[in-house]
Parts: C-alpha cells; structure tokens; sequence
C-alpha cells in the first residue's frame, strides 16, 4: 500500500521567510501528486496537482512544487511567504485508478 | 457552481444517540468520499463510493458508523450509537471518478462534538 510522509508537523516564519515543506512517498509505479491546503476554519482546497510533464509544477498563490521522481518526493515552495499562507498543508498521492492517500499535514504559522 | 454540500455545518449531541451527516456531490461527480479529520489522527478515509457503489470500507472504525449513497446526488454518513471518541470534523468530498489523476472537492465539513 502507498504511504505519504510530511516530516515537518509545524513549521514557523516570519513573512517574506522563503518555505519549503517537504513531501515523500512511497510507491514504485506511477502516481498523481497533490497539495492541498486548509485555511483554518474551512475546507480542504486544492493548491497543485502533477499528473506528467514538467515536474515543476506552479500552482495558485505564488506557490509551487518540484517532482523528483528518484527521491519519491513533491516538496512544496514559496518564495515568500505571507501571514495569509498560515494554514494546514496536505500532501497527497493516488495511483491510477486508486484514491488519494494524505500525508499528516504539515501546520504553518507565519508570523506577521 | 455549487460545490460539495454538507449538513448540518455543526452538531452538538449526547452520547448515545443517532448522528446522520449528509452529503451532496458535485452534479456529474461518480466518486463521493467520507473522511474523518481528528488532532490526533489526521485526515483518514472512513469510506469510498464510485456510482452510488460503495468501493472501500475499511477506513470505517466500527459497526457503529454506516454510511449510504441511495443516489448520485447524496450519501449519509450515521453513527449510532455515538460516543465521545467520534467528535471530529467529518468531510465529505467527491471527483468525476477514481481514474488516473482526478483531485477531489471538499465540502466545508460537519463539525461533530458528541458530550
């Protein structure tokens, strides 16, 4: 069965901080890779996805994410972030024709 | 657009009673979802339909929690009799279906505090 790990549970910065959130998981045969962030309070949206093609994915909000398909991760980026960005990040894996498997969620807290 | 629709929003009850969650897909969405989400356990997948059909109930902690799909456009999630432990968010979410690379839409989820 695939597994995602988010190794970061809490990260904290300060605004225009650059981040990253690292995403790793495991399953040798090809995969659709998400992000997912829930603003506190609300649901759960979708920030980016990868299906092929570029590993570089760009998503809403000035963020992005780099597929690396020999270190089995999809970590996420932002430049710089802002005190709006605090929220809870999910990553999350789905085999073809399987459903998704999320990480723990990584909570971020920008400070203003 | 309408999204993923839930009821109630928030529900206060006593232990032992019946809890019902309800959910409407997005129009033309085949797969509707059911999670649980706890501080202590994260995001987890109770359940899992693909047209109306439920695919995977392992996720579903016991046989006090049933959930149903008696059409395309809604499922119930129960938990009779309902106990502490099962205060949580619950969302409900749905995709156009299971295949290869298709993101699933939440709906704003039913907060559930059982006393």
């Amino acid at each position: 069965a695939q597994s995602v790990s988010q190794h970061n549970h809490h990260v904290i910065l300060s605004e225009a901080a650059s981040l990253e959130l690292g995403c790793n998981y495991s399953y040798g045969g090809t995969v659709n890779l998400f992000w997912y962030v829930q603003y506190p309070g609300q649901h759960l949206q979708l920030l980016l996805k990868y299906f092929s093609g570029d590993p570089l994915v760009k998503g809403i909000k000035g963020f992005e994410a780099e597929f690396i398909k020999s270190k089995f991760s999809f970590n996420l980026r932002k430049p710089s972030v802002q005190w709006s960005d605090t929220a809870e990040y999910f990553c999350a894996v789905s085999p073809p024709a399987r459903q998704l498997t999320f990480g723990s969620g990584t909570q971020l807290t920008v400070l203003p | 657009d309408a999204g993923v629709i839930q009821s109630p929003r928030h529900e206060v009850t006593e232990m032992g009673q019946e809890v019902t969650l309800r959910c409407k897909p997005i129009s033309g969405h085949n797969s509707l979802f059911w999670y649980r989400q706890t501080m202590m356990r994260g995001l987890e997948l109770l359940i899992y339909f693909n047209n109306n059909v439920p695919i995977d109930d392992s996720g579903m902690p016991e046989d006090r929690f049933s959930a149903k799909m008696p059409n395309a456009s809604f499922s119930t999630l129960k938990i009779q009799p309902s106990e502490p432990r099962d205060s949580a968010v619950y969302f409900c979410a749905s995709s156009p279906n299971t295949g290869r690379g298709q993101p699933q839409h939440f709906g704003d989820g039913t907060r559930l505090s059982i006393l």
